[in-house]
C-alpha cells in the first residue's frame, strides 16, 4: 500500500525558533496534501490544504505567516512552524490522497516547544 | 459545513463480545465518503472500514462492520470477537472526494478488558 513519512517524527525547540516538519509520499504521486494538529486526548483538526505549485489553503484561524506550507514536489510538502511558542506545542499529522478516495496518513510529529 | 459527532467518548469491552460504536454526520453533499479510522497509541492513523454513500450495502471487513443509515445520517461501527489490539482511538470521518479533507468526530476510546 502507499505509504507517507513524516521526519522529524519527535522534535523539541526552544520558544522563538522556527522548526520545518518534511511530509513525502514514498511511492506515489501527490498533487494534495492535507496536513492536521491534534492536541492531546482531542481529534484531527484540519489546518491546511497544500497544494503542488500553488499557493496552500488555510483553514479559519490558522495564521499563515506563522505555519508556512510549501509542496515543493509531488511526493515533498513541508510545514514550518515559524517563531514557536509552548502553544504551539502539538501532534502535526500530514495525509495525501490515494486510490479508492482512501486518504493516506504520515505517522505524525510530535513538537514540543519550550 | 460537514460535521461529525460521535456520542461516546469511552466505551469498554470484554474480550471476545461485540461492541459497536456510533456515529452520526450532517451533510449537504450527494455524495460523500464516510470512514472509521483507528488511533492507537502509537499515533498512527489506520483506517479501518469505509462506505460509499451511494452503496446501500454495508461494508464488511473480517471483524468489522458498518450499520449505514443514509436517511438518519448514521454510521455506527460494530467489532465483533472484540480482541486487546482493537483498544484504540476510533474516530468517525467523512469527505466529499478523495481530494477533500476528512472531517472527524471527536472520537471514541475503546478499551478491550481481558
Amino acid at each position: 500500500g502507499a505509504v507517507v513519512s513524516q521526519h522529524p517524527s519527535r522534535v523539541i525547540c526552544k520558544s522563538g525558533t522556527s522548526v520545518k516538519i518534511e511530509c513525502r509520499s514514498l511511492d506515489f504521486q501527490a498533487t494534495t496534501m492535507f496536513w492536521y494538529r491534534q492536541f492531546p486526548k482531542q481529534s484531527l483538526m484540519l489546518m491546511a490544504t497544500s497544494n503542488e505549485g500553488s499557493k496552500a489553503t488555510y483553514e479559519q484561524g490558522v495564521e499563515k505567516d506563522k505555519f508556512l506550507i510549501n509542496h515543493a514536489s509531488l511526493t515533498l510538502s513541508t510545514l514550518t512552524v515559524t517563531s514557536a511558542h509552548p502553544e504551539d506545542s502539538s501532534f502535526y499529522i500530514c495525509s495525501a490522497p490515494g486510490q479508492g478516495n482512501e486518504q493516506y496518513f504520515g505517522p505524525g510529529t510530535r513538537l514540543t516547544v519550550t | 459545513a460537514q460535521t461529525v459527532t460521535q456520542s461516546q467518548p469511552e466505551m469498554s469491552v470484554q474480550e471476545a463480545e461485540t461492541v459497536t460504536l456510533s456515529c452520526t454526520y450532517d451533510t449537504s453533499e450527494s455524495n460523500y465518503y464516510l470512514f472509521w479510522y483507528k488511533q492507537p497509541p502509537s499515533r498512527q492513523m489506520i483506517l479501518v472500514i469505509r462506505q460509499e454513500a451511494y452503496k446501500q450495502q454495508n461494508a464488511t471487513e473480517n471483524r468489522f462492520s458498518v450499520n449505514f443509515q443514509k436517511a438518519a445520517k448514521s454510521f455506527s461501527l460494530k467489532i465483533s470477537d472484540s480482541q486487546l489490539g482493537d483498544t484504540a482511538m476510533y474516530f468517525c470521518a467523512d469527505t466529499r472526494s478523495g481530494n477533500t479533507p476528512l472531517v472527524f468526530g471527536k472520537g471514541t476510546r475503546l478499551s478491550v478488558i481481558a
